[in-house]
């Protein structure tokens, strides 16, 4: 099993451009996560999902995007980039047993700048 | 608002030292309390987990001690060694709620561990 694979591992990009960042999982979990961390701020959830087709916001999730039309992929969307969000990405995944939520195991990260 | 407290925000022991690290909670209803380690380059990895009905947990060199009416938990190294050397998160959520799947971390800590 790969786990938690995030593409890419590094991404640098201009003031108003757009990426998308894409997490895969092959355990099966039913919750995907997109977290980001910043030096001093701990992880922060931007946005997350409870199975395939459905999504949230977490709790800095203004300037992102998030789709999961397959349950074992969530992608996380930044459609301007600003400076503001460079940081380093993390994608979590945990399963799911009568409604709760059991270890996330994350993935590598994605390191973002934005110029 | 800051949700979970911790501190220090790094720490520097000898081998063999026992470092502690302390966080506190404000929200009564979390009751699941797990801590991360993350070493550099990589995500985060469950390190050990406790739930409020026990005061103490323990999982080889690492104890987890929870206080209920002080709303704080602490991690404990014993026998600390190099490689122990990492950031930790401690963290809580909601178990009982249903949302248990959405972690609130606190900022971290930069263990150093000398040889």
């Amino acid at each position: 099993n790969a786990g938690v694979t995030q593409t890419p591992k590094f991404r640098v990009l201009k003031t108003g451009q757009s990426m998308t960042l894409l997490c895969a999982q092959d355990m099966n979990h039913e919750y995907m996560y997109w977290y980001r961390q910043d030096p001093g701020m701990g992880l922060r959830l931007i946005h997350y999902s409870v199975g395939e087709g459905t999504t949230a916001k977490g709790e800095v999730p203004d300037g992102y995007n998030v789709s999961r039309l397959k349950k074992q992929n969530f992608l996380l969307g930044l459609e301007s980039a600003a400076p503001s969000q460079t940081s380093v990405y993390f994608c979590a995944s945990s399963y799911s047993l009568r409604g709760q939520s059991y270890e996330q195991y994350f993935g590598p990260g994605t390191r973002l700048t934005v110029t | 608002q800051q949700q979970v407290k911790q501190s220090p925000q790094s720490l520097i022991v000898q081998k063999g030292g026992i470092p502690i690290i302390n966080c506190a909670y404000e929200n009564t209803a979390f009751d699941y309390f797990p801590w991360y380690q993350q070493f550099p380059g990589k995500g985060p990895a469950l390190l050990i987990a406790i739930r409020p009905d026990v005061s103490e947990k323990k999982e080889g060199r690492f104890t987890i001690s929870f206080n209920k009416s002080a709303k704080q938990f602490s991690l404990h190294i014993m026998e600390s060694q190099p490689g122990d050397s990492a950031t930790y998160f401690c963290a809580a959520s909601m178990e009982s709620g249903g949302s248990n799947y959405k972690l609130t971390f606190g900022k971290g800590t930069l263990l150093t561990v000398n040889p």
